[in-house]
């Protein structure tokens, strides 16, 4: 168990809905990660928030919105879905940002399942 | 163009055989982070290594070691007297500074250990 939690682990919708993807880091870790794995994109990086802010933002699209909390947890918020939007999503978090010790670990959730039809 | 390449699709071999998973990298900027995850076949991913780019020290952790080599732009992954339970997707990655910090993903390298 690495400590990181998702919420839910599997969600069925269809195209043109919104969902929202919870992370929970590990206590202690000011870093929360997203990430997208489908069949055609491969493992995508979306966003990285630090302490509350954004800090590295990859290929996330315009429909797609995140935010980090104070209590740090954070919400990766898909909207008006799409067929591809399939994937599985990943959080992970770790305790510095990508700036720190070279030795940071990240932690990684189990991944929530998103199947648009 | 492709920043990370891990040219090998998929490797197969047998249980105690040592094998080395390629990535090289592309970048212009001075300042970058180099990664390894695993993937096993249950799903999740498990970081294994980040690597900064002024760090060219070799790093061992146990059968797995890391050749990192700034000439060849190239991050290697060697796991020694491979067993059942590397099996797995391996993916390289780098962050680039310049880019703020965005990660970029290899394809994978599919590795099975045949018992």
């Amino acid at each position: 168990d690495s400590g990181v939690t998702q919420t839910p682990k599997h969600l069925i919708t269809a195209t043109g809905q919104r969902v929202t993807l919870r992370c929970s880091p590990r206590s202690g870790d000011l870093s929360v990660y997203w990430y997208q794995q489908s069949l055609d994109q491969g493992l995508q990086f979306l966003i990285q928030y630090y302490n509350g802010e954004e800090r590295a933002k990859g290929n996330i699209l315009e429909r797609f919105s995140a935010q980090q909390f104070p209590d740090l947890h954070s919400e990766l918020n898909l909207s008006s879905l799409e067929l591809g939007d399939s994937a599985l999503y990943f959080c992970a978090s770790s305790v510095v940002s990508t700036g720190g010790s070279s030795t940071d670990t990240q932690y990684f959730g189990p991944g929530t399942r998103l199947t648009v039809l | 163009a492709q920043k990370v390449t891990q040219a090998q699709t998929e490797i197969s071999v047998v249980e105690k055989e040592d094998v080395t998973l390629d990535c090289v990298y592309e970048t212009r900027d001075t300042t970058y982070y180099l990664f390894w995850y695993k993937q096993p076949p249950s799903g999740e991913l498990v970081f294994l290594i980040r690597r900064n780019s002024f760090d060219e020290q070799n790093e061992i952790s146990g059968r797995y070691s890391w050749n990192f080599q700034k000439s060849t732009s190239s991050f290697n992954f060697t796991i020694t007297a491979s067993q059942v339970v590397d099996s797995a997707v391996y993916f390289c990655a780098l962050s680039e500074e310049w880019t703020g910090n965005q990660f970029y993903f290899g394809t994978g390298t599919s590795l099975t250990v045949i018992p």
